[in-house]
């Protein structure tokens, strides 16, 4: 089944005590994007990956690092997570740059930092 | 700065029944719109584009209207049925000369099919 998953679904952590939210794709896609969902803000990108070794920052970045090492996998790192990271966050994956609109979404994590 | 408006948090309409959402744009380079839906608990899901040198994308219930001289679109969705009561956000894809990508989200529209 083609599918995108996330791991863990819902977490709860400290401040300051790193973190990593894995993302993998079994669709070959070129394209890799994580997102945050807030209440009255919609998604907003944070990252994105156009190919493997590509990256680039979306629009809320700050606090945030991820790594393309591997096609399947991009990783979102909180390396000092604080309270206003929490949030739901989803990965997503679009088929490849020319195509990069029509995205497929992981299921989401909850992460709540205190 | 909003480049991507949905104005409307709610619509509620009767099964059977016509939904309209709409959509408000500001930055003229987007060459995709996109409608994404999703429910409770699940991750957004692709519904329909529509390319900006078109103005109009049917695919089954669903069709989406792109008016570029006023930046906005809208999603019709005829007939309503329970099953569409999910929030759907608009969203514009924007490639950069640079060549990066990105995909820029309304907040979204809670639509509810009352049986």
């Amino acid at each position: 089944e083609a599918q995108v998953t996330q791991n863990p679904r819902y977490l709860i952590t400290v401040t300051g005590k790193k973190l990593t939210v894995t993302c993998s794709q079994n669709m070959n896609h070129e394209y890799m994007s994580w997102y945050r969902q807030d209440p009255g803000l919609g998604l907003r990108q944070i990252y994105y990956s156009m190919n493997v070794e590509v990256t680039d920052k979306g629009d809320v970045p700050e606090g945030y690092k991820v790594s393309r090492k591997e096609k399947r996998n991009f990783p979102l790192i909180l390396e000092s997570p604080s309270p206003n990271q929490t949030s739901l966050y989803f990965c997503a994956s679009g088929k490849d740059s020319r195509k990069a609109y029509e995205q497929y979404f992981g299921p989401g994590t909850r992460l709540t930092v205190t | 700065d909003q480049q991507v408006k949905q104005n409307s948090p709610s619509l509620s309409v009767q099964e059977g029944r016509i939904s309209i959402l709409n959509c408000d744009y500001t930055n003229s380079m987007f060459d995709y719109f996109l409608w994404y839906k999703k429910y409770p608990a699940e991750g957004p899901t692709f519904l329909i584009s529509i390319s900006s040198i078109k103005d109009k994308n049917e695919d089954g219930r669903f069709t989406v209207f792109l008016n570029k001289s006023a930046k906005h679109l809208s999603l019709h969705i005829v007939p309503s049925q329970p099953g569409d009561s999910a929030v759907y956000f608009c969203a514009a894809h924007l490639r950069s000369q640079g060549g990066s990508e990105k995909l820029v989200f309304g907040k979204g529209t809670k639509l509810t099919v009352n049986p």
